[in-house]
């Protein structure tokens, strides 16, 4: 069936330093949505991204979607520990209405 | 406040013992789904909603059951919960199609013993 894969697994950085996630479906993708859950907490939406190679910024997040949509990424600028936490990128099954998640990816960010 | 309420938060239970952990919101969203996450595995879809009367499975329905007779309520029903089951719970809804993304609870941690 449809899989979506993230990379790295877990990731560890330095405070101020950069970060990447990656994103990876077996299928082309209608759209593609972000959620970070903070430790404890539950995940909270951040972004939808609809358009072949469109690119948008919160703050220091920017988000991609690749040209065949296959594809994703999530880049934070200069780290803090506010941060901290594991971001998901999900996907939506074709032709059902199931939303695929992927396995996530946990920042932790030394001060 | 718009949100997801789910109940209870916690649960210990024996094998066996049928529970069911409800859920509701306030946004009138069409759509309604139940996820577990278990370490290492993410989240993973057990069922969803698109509206009353329609429920349909994800990928990990074996052992569970729904039902949508309101919009606002899509209660997770465990006939016979086994260890397995163990988990933590997480019930989101949506505006399905239009970009919103899901407003999930704040989480059922089940422990089945």
């Amino acid at each position: 069936g449809q899989q979506v894969m993230q990379i790295p697994q877990y990731q560890h950085v330095q405070e101020g330093e950069d970060f990447t996630t990656y994103c990876n479906s077996s299928t082309t993708l209608s759209n593609i949505q972000w959620y970070k859950q903070r430790p404890g907490g539950h995940p909270v939406f951040l972004i939808q991204l609809v358009k072949s190679g469109e690119v948008k910024k919160q703050k220091r997040l920017t988000f991609q979607f690749g040209e065949a949509k296959k594809n994703s990424s999530l880049h934070i600028t200069a780290t803090q520990t506010t941060d901290v936490g594991t971001y998901f990128c999900a996907g939506p099954a074709s032709n059902t209405g199931k939303l695929i998640f992927g396995q996530g990816t946990t920042l932790q960010v030394k001060p | 406040e718009a949100q997801v309420t789910q109940n209870p938060r916690y649960l210990i239970t024996v094998t066996g013992k049928k529970l069911t952990v409800t859920c509701s919101q306030n946004m009138n969203h069409e759509y309604m789904s139940w996820y577990r996450q278990d370490p290492g595995l993410g989240l993973r879809q057990i069922y969803y909603s698109m509206n009353v009367e329609v429920t349909d499975k994800g990928d990990v329905p074996e052992g569970y059951k729904v039902s949508r007779k309101e919009k606002r309520n899509f209660p997770l029903i465990l006939e016979s919960p086994s260890p397995n089951q163990t988990s933590l719970y997480f019930c989101a809804s949506s505006l399905f199609g239009r970009g919103y993304g899901y407003t999930f609870g704040s989480g059922t941690r089940l422990t089945v013993v």
